[in-house]
């Protein structure tokens, strides 16, 4: 089975800092990756996934992910973070050939003006 | 093109009642997943559905909850008899395409509260 670690559960960062929220996974078999966003009462919004090719992912709202299969980890960053960015993340995993997503706990990113 | 559409957003309901929630997925696509998220906890896929058919159910509870995805009309999450620790917040998803590397988009929820 498959299983996801988000070490940090809420993450306070000032305007204009760098981020970055860490995820890792733990599977027996090869897996894709992906983040999703939760905002206030919404659904989730996919960030990013990782499926193959280049570690280095970028997706939506200057978001960008890398994938290291030594250290199972594929943390997600962003160079300057905004005040919308306020939301929920979610680290989630799903094993070749299946369709259910694993999720991690999440990190509450709370930017300080 | 609409997205995910769940009705209703908010549901109470009082202890031993029966709860419906409704989850009508992106135009085209024909594969909807069920995840209950609890309070301060991620996500929890319940079940997976294509028209007329459950493919996967395994984290369905045993008793009191039903899922169906039926030929024409929303999937249907049923909750039977309802009880305090069933409060949570229900995300339906759907993908136009089985395989874990097809996008599944999600729905705002049903956040049940059961009094």
């Amino acid at each position: 089975a498959q299983s996801v670690t988000q070490l940090d559960s809420q993450v306070p960062v000032f305007e204009e800092a760098p981020v970055e929220l860490r995820c890792n996974y733990s599977s027996s078999v090869s897996v894709y990756l992906f983040w999703y966003v939760q905002y206030p009462n919404q659904g989730l919004q996919l960030l990013l996934k990782y499926l193959s090719g280049s570690t280095l992912v970028k997706g939506i709202n200057g978001f960008e992910a890398e994938f290291n299969k030594s250290q199972t980890s594929f943390h997600l960053r962003k160079p300057s973070v905004h005040i919308s960015d306020t939301a929920e993340y979610f680290c989630a995993v799903i094993k070749f050939g299946n369709e259910k997503l694993t999720f991690g706990t999440g990190t509450r990113l709370t930017i300080i003006p | 093109n609409a997205g995910v559409m769940q009705n209703p957003r908010h549901l109470v309901r009082r202890r031993g009642q029966e709860a419906r929630l409704r989850c009508s997925p992106m135009k085209g696509h024909s594969h909807v997943y069920w995840y209950r998220q609890l309070p301060e906890e991620g996500l929890k896929f319940m079940v997976y559905l294509q028209k007329e058919n459950i493919i996967d159910e395994s984290g369905m509870p045993k008793e009191r909850f039903s899922a169906e995805f039926p030929k024409e009309g929303p999937s249907i999450l049923r909750i039977q008899q309802v009880v305090r620790g069933d409060s949570a917040a229900y995300f339906c998803a759907s993908s136009l395409d089985r395989g874990g590397g097809t996008e599944a988009f999600f729905g705002q929820g049903t956040r049940l509260t059961v009094v």
